[in-house]
Order: C-alpha cells, then sequence, then structure tokens
C-alpha cells in the first residue's frame, strides 16, 4: 500500500520554541493531508486539512497561529507548533490518501514539551 | 454531526474468545466507516472498511457490518490470539475526506 512517513518520529523542545514535523506522501501525490493530534489513552482528533497550493482549513478549537500548516508540495505538508509550552506535547499524526476510498497514516510525531 | 461513539475499554480475553467492540454513528448521510488497529509503537493501519449499508467489511478474521438501521458498525472476531492485541479505532469519514475517530479500545489477549 501507499506510504506516508512523517520525521521526526519523535522531539524534545524547551517552551517557547518552535517545531517543524514533516508529513511526506513516499509514493503518491496528495492534493490534501490531514493532521491528527493524539493525547496519551485518548482518540485521534482531526486539526485541520491541509490543502496544496492554498490555506489550510482547521478544526473549530485549533487556533491557526499556534499551529501552522504549509502544505507546498503535492507530497509534503508540514506543521509547525510555534511557542510550544507543555500542554502541547502529544501525538502528532498526519494522513494522506490517493482518493476518497483510502487514507493513509503516518507513524505518527511524539512531541515533548520541557 | 460527526462523532463515533466506541465502547470504552480495556477489554481482555483468554485466547480464542470471542470478541466485540461495539461502535455506533451519527447519522448525517451515508458516511463510509472504518476501522482501524494501533499495535504497540506502531501508527495506524487499516484493518477493514464499509461504504454502504449493509457491506461487510473483513480482513484477519475480523468483521464488521454497516447497519444503517442501527447506525452501527461493530467489530467481531470469533477467535482471537495473542497477536490481535492492539488498540482498535472506529472511524466515518466525511465527504471531504477527514476522518473523525471514536475513543479507542485497548485490548489485550492472553495466551
Amino acid at each position: 500500500g501507499a506510504v506516508v512517513s512523517q520525521h521526526p518520529s519523535r522531539v524534545i523542545c524547551k517552551s517557547g520554541t518552535s517545531v517543524k514535523i514533516e508529513c511526506r506522501s513516499l509514493d503518491f501525490q496528495a492534493t490534501t493531508m490531514f493532521w491528527y493530534r493524539q493525547f496519551p489513552k485518548q482518540s485521534l482528533m482531526l486539526m485541520a486539512t491541509s490543502n496544496e497550493g492554498s490555506k489550510a482549513t482547521y478544526e473549530q478549537g485549533v487556533e491557526k497561529d499556534k499551529f501552522l500548516i504549509n502544505h507546498a508540495s503535492l507530497t509534503l505538508s508540514t506543521l509547525t507548533v510555534t511557542s510550544a509550552h507543555p500542554e502541547d506535547s502529544s501525538f502528532y499524526i498526519c494522513s494522506g490518501g490517493t482518493g476518497l476510498e483510502t487514507q493513509y497514516f503516518g507513524p505518527g510525531t511524539r512531541l515533548l514539551v520541557l | 454531526g460527526n462523532s463515533v461513539t466506541q465502547m470504552e475499554g480495556p477489554v481482555t480475553l483468554s485466547e480464542e474468545a470471542f470478541l466485540t467492540i461495539n461502535c455506533t454513528y451519527t447519522a448525517t448521510g451515508y458516511p463510509s466507516l472504518f476501522w482501524y488497529v494501533q499495535y504497540p509503537g506502531e501508527g495506524l493501519q487499516l484493518l477493514l472498511k464499509a461504504t454502504k449499508a449493509d457491506d461487510k467489511g473483513s480482513n484477519k478474521g475480523f468483521e464488521a457490518t454497516y447497519r444503517k438501521e442501527t447506525t452501527s458498525f461493530h467489530l467481531e472476531k470469533g477467535s482471537v490470539q495473542v497477536s490481535d492485541s492492539a488498540v482498535y479505532f472506529c472511524a466515518r469519514r466525511n465527504t471531504g475526506n477527514q476522518f473523525y475517530f471514536g475513543t479507542g479500545t485497548s485490548l489485550t489477549v492472553i495466551p
């Protein structure tokens, strides 16, 4: 099946710094990718829809100025957590697909903000 | 709405026991329904899916039937194995291809 990669797989940063997470579709092109967040022992929550060449669409309650999304090409979307705080510590997951039927999820990025 | 309600865990079963994990969804239109599995330390993997009413998704011995009348998509397996220990997520996909997940059910199968 199609492959989605994320980098880095884990990152530890100091409070107040910014962290960029990359999501790549390795063997397909994705005009749309999605970013999710998973807290420990909880479900994935959709954060935003990343659209290639245009602005991302954010879910209600997600701060767009804090979670900057850029989808510069058909194979790359980035999520930047700006001025990270400990409460931003979470597991961030992206997904992309080749059509309406199937989405492929990345392995996730674990962020720990100290 | 886009909610998915999933049976809470954790669930602990003996090997070869029968498994049911309940899942219901809000009935706005006819969404595609999915079960994803997350093994320890790994990302989400698609387990099975159904795209219209009365469809049955199946994979690796797991089954789920899309029931429009009860807005349900319960996951079943007749005989679980230790290797089935994982967290299982029910999800619906809306027309924009966004996924909305249930809270996840942790399954532990003991020998």
